[in-house]
């Protein structure tokens, strides 16, 4: 199998945009999707497919892609959106992989 | 509305099987696999397996092929998650989520199972 790498932290305030990366080897080729989860919850999809949005999850979410990292920006971080944010990619069996988690403070 | 709702928390001794329902509604049950993840304190998710509720199929991870079985119960729209011979390590929140083939969209609330003697 192989690996996501995301940071463990990305801190910023209100209003600001956070961009929380997603590093592996396997990515230039594939789709990654995004989980948010607050604490004592379970995980929310917000970016699929790359770049598409459920339909409750709010415009300011949004994915990139360069190579062999993807990004999930945040765009007007509202205090709402502190929370784990998880990356994932399925293998070639159909398992899925998931990234070692960021956690993103709103100070 | 899709609604995934799983079984209470859980306390086991070491050695002991635990066995996680999970009820769906608000789609059509067959249409979708599932996929179980689990999420011990304090870290992140870790995929366990994934069941087809058409076709029965099952595909485990290497970690767990020998200790974990899913079943699905169509009547009811149920599927469930056994995993045996536990540790101590195993304790940890398990997730039951919809699976749409290389991600998925919807998760239960989870449910704790607790590893104590």
């Amino acid at each position: 199998s192989f690996e996501l790498t995301q940071p463990p932290s990305v801190s910023v305030s209100p209003g600001q945009t956070a961009r929380i990366t997603c590093s592996g080897d396997v990515l230039a080729n594939q789709y990654v999707y995004w989980y948010q989860q607050k604490p004592g919850q379970a995980p929310v999809l917000v970016i699929y497919h790359g770049n598409e949005r459920p339909s409750e999850i709010p415009e300011r979410f949004s994915g990139s892609s360069s190579g062999t990292t993807v990004t999930l920006t945040i765009s007007g971080v509202q205090t709402e959106d502190e929370a784990d944010y998880y990356c994932q990619s399925p293998d070639s069996r159909g398992s899925l992989v998931f990234g070692t988690g960021t956690k993103l403070t709103v100070l | 509305q899709v609604q995934l709702v799983q079984s209470a928390a859980e306390v086991k001794k070491p050695g002991a099987s635990v066995k996680v329902s999970c009820k769906a509604s608000g789609y059509a049950f067959i249409s979708n696999g599932f996929s179980w993840v689990r999420q011990a304190p304090g870290q992140g998710l870790e995929w366990m397996g994934w069941i087809s509720p058409y076709n029965y199929k099952t595909y485990y991870a290497q970690k767990f092929h020998d200790r974990v079985t899913m079943t699905t119960d169509t009547s009811t729209s149920t599927v469930y998650m056994e995993l045996r011979s536990l540790r101590y390590d195993d304790t940890a929140v398990y997730y039951c989520a919809r699976d749409r083939r290389d991600y998925v969209d919807y998760w239960g609330q989870g449910t704790l199972v607790t590893v104590s003697s």
